[in-house]
């Protein structure tokens, strides 16, 4: 069965906190696997990752992915408080992605 | 430019009533998605559309239908609504699968 499982499910921080959130995957003909941030509404696209251990950088946040190992990490430096969000990974198998349940972050001030 | 539309927003339903909710895309995308997101599910994939003139079925398809009707649009039907298909629904849409999505903003869907 293809599955996602990401961790920790939940994570309190303060701000300038570092964090690394994990999504591990088993899954068939896996071809790539993205991370979504979801704040009140519909999930914004923040990394795809098809190659293993290219980082992919946007600003404070960064990813890498281990297809030996099949997981992949997002991390986020000097949190801020409008990083608060459910972060979702998604690993593509054919023509269907599979979503973990998400890892809530709270970034206190 | 206005992405990925979902209509309505909103909407409850009887048990056994049927609706269809609609969703259009301007971004000239050949793929297109229903996911239903439930607490502690993550986001579950409906039926998706690769290309106009094809659909398929998902992870969760029991209870829905869909219809492609040109490349833009991308509908989901429920033909008798149950409580259990209570969720926010997503419809997203991608310029070929695998090449992340753009998601509309999500309709919370109520079933009494």
């Amino acid at each position: 069965e293809d599955k996602v499982v990401q961790s920790p499910l939940s994570l309190v921080v303060h701000e300038g906190d570092t964090v690394t959130l994990n999504c591990s995957y088993e899954v068939t003909n896996f071809r790539s696997l993205l991370w979504y941030k979801q704040e009140k509404k519909a999930p914004t696209f923040l990394f795809m990752l098809t190659s293993s251990g290219i980082e992919k950088k946007s600003g404070r946040l960064s990813s890498i992915l281990d297809k030996k190992e099949l997981f992949s990490i997002l991390n986020i430096t000097a949190t801020q408080t409008g990083d608060s969000a459910v972060y979702l990974c998604a690993a593509l198998t054919g023509n269907q992605f599979y979503f973990g349940t998400g890892t809530s972050l709270t970034v206190i001030p | 430019n206005a992405g990925v539309t979902q209509t309505p927003k909103f909407q409850v339903l009887k048990t056994g009533q049927s609706m269809t909710l609609q969703c259009a895309q301007d971004m000239n995308h050949n793929s297109m998605y229903w996911y239903r997101q439930d607490p502690g599910m993550g986001l579950r994939l409906i039926y998706y559309s690769a290309s106009e003139g094809t659909t398929d079925k998902g992870e969760v398809p029991n209870g829905y239908n869909v219809s492609r009707l040109n490349k833009r649009e991308f509908s989901l039907r429920l033909e008798s609504a149950a409580p259990s298909q209570t969720s926010v629904y997503f419809c997203a849409s991608s310029d070929t699968i695998g090449y992340g999505y753009t998601f509309g903003s999500g309709t919370r869907l109520t079933v009494v």
